[in-house]
């Protein structure tokens, strides 16, 4: 069975400083896992995708993810974060193998920049 | 320019009124998908639909219609909606890339209210 967690509903930074959204993912194959962010009224965008290439994924918007399969994680991270990235941000998990069409969404974390 | 569009962005209508939400495609999609997205819950699958006349219900399909009659359209039927569908719905497109993980295009949402 395939299934996601983010850890954080809600995350709150200050602008310029590190952010870091937490997901793990329980999946029966091994996965394909994305980062969607979703702004408001507006439909949701692919930041970044792991389909068993390299463990540490870039994104656009300076985003970035490591996958770490012992830890059933897929992190994301910004270094520094800007007014902008305020949104709602959602982990999805695929199976690479058996029904490829199902995508498995986090509950979302919304992200709060604050000045 | 690539995208998914959904017609209506906003409705409200009440209790029995059946009514159709249509999505369509530009980008030779194989793949299209239906997801409702209430607070909390992330994103929840309706119904996919792998080609023309192939669907299949997703992981929560009831009180929901769908058809697959032409390749870029995918229209969501409720033929007699309840408040409890009451809810932000997606339409989405991915394509077939062998490995069936492509990622998913969405519509810009449409926004349902059933008193």
């Amino acid at each position: 069975a395939q299934s996601v967690t983010q850890l954080d509903s809600h995350v709150s930074v200050s602008e310029g400083t590190p952010v870091l959204l937490r997901c793990n993912y329980s999946s029966s194959y091994s996965p394909s896992l994305f980062w969607y962010v979703q702004h408001p009224n507006k439909g949701l965008q692919l930041l970044l995708k792991y389909t068993s290439a390299a463990t540490l994924v870039k994104g656009i918007n300076g985003f970035e993810a490591e996958f770490k399969k012992s830890e059933t994680s897929f992190h994301l991270t910004k270094p520094s974060a800007h007014m902008s990235d305020a949104a709602e941000y959602f982990c999805v998990v695929t199976p690479v193998a058996g029904n490829f069409n199902k995508f498995y969404f986090g509950s979302g974390t919304k992200l709060n920049v604050k000045p | 320019e690539a995208q998914v569009t959904q017609n209506p962005r906003y409705l409200i209508t009440v209790t029995g009124k059946k009514l159709t939400v249509t999505c369509s495609q530009n980008m030779n999609h194989e793949y299209m998908s239906w997801y409702r997205q209430d607070p909390g819950l992330g994103l929840r699958q309706i119904y996919y639909s792998m080609n023309v006349e192939v669907t299949d219900k997703g992981d929560v399909p009831e009180g929901y219609k769908v058809s697959r009659k032409e390749k870029r359209n995918f229209p969501l039927i409720l033929e007699s909606p309840s408040p409890n569908q009451t809810s932000l719905y997606f339409c989405a497109s991915n394509r077939n890339t062998g490995t069936g993980v492509g990622e998913l295009f969405f519509g810009e949402g449409s926004r349902l209210t059933v008193l």
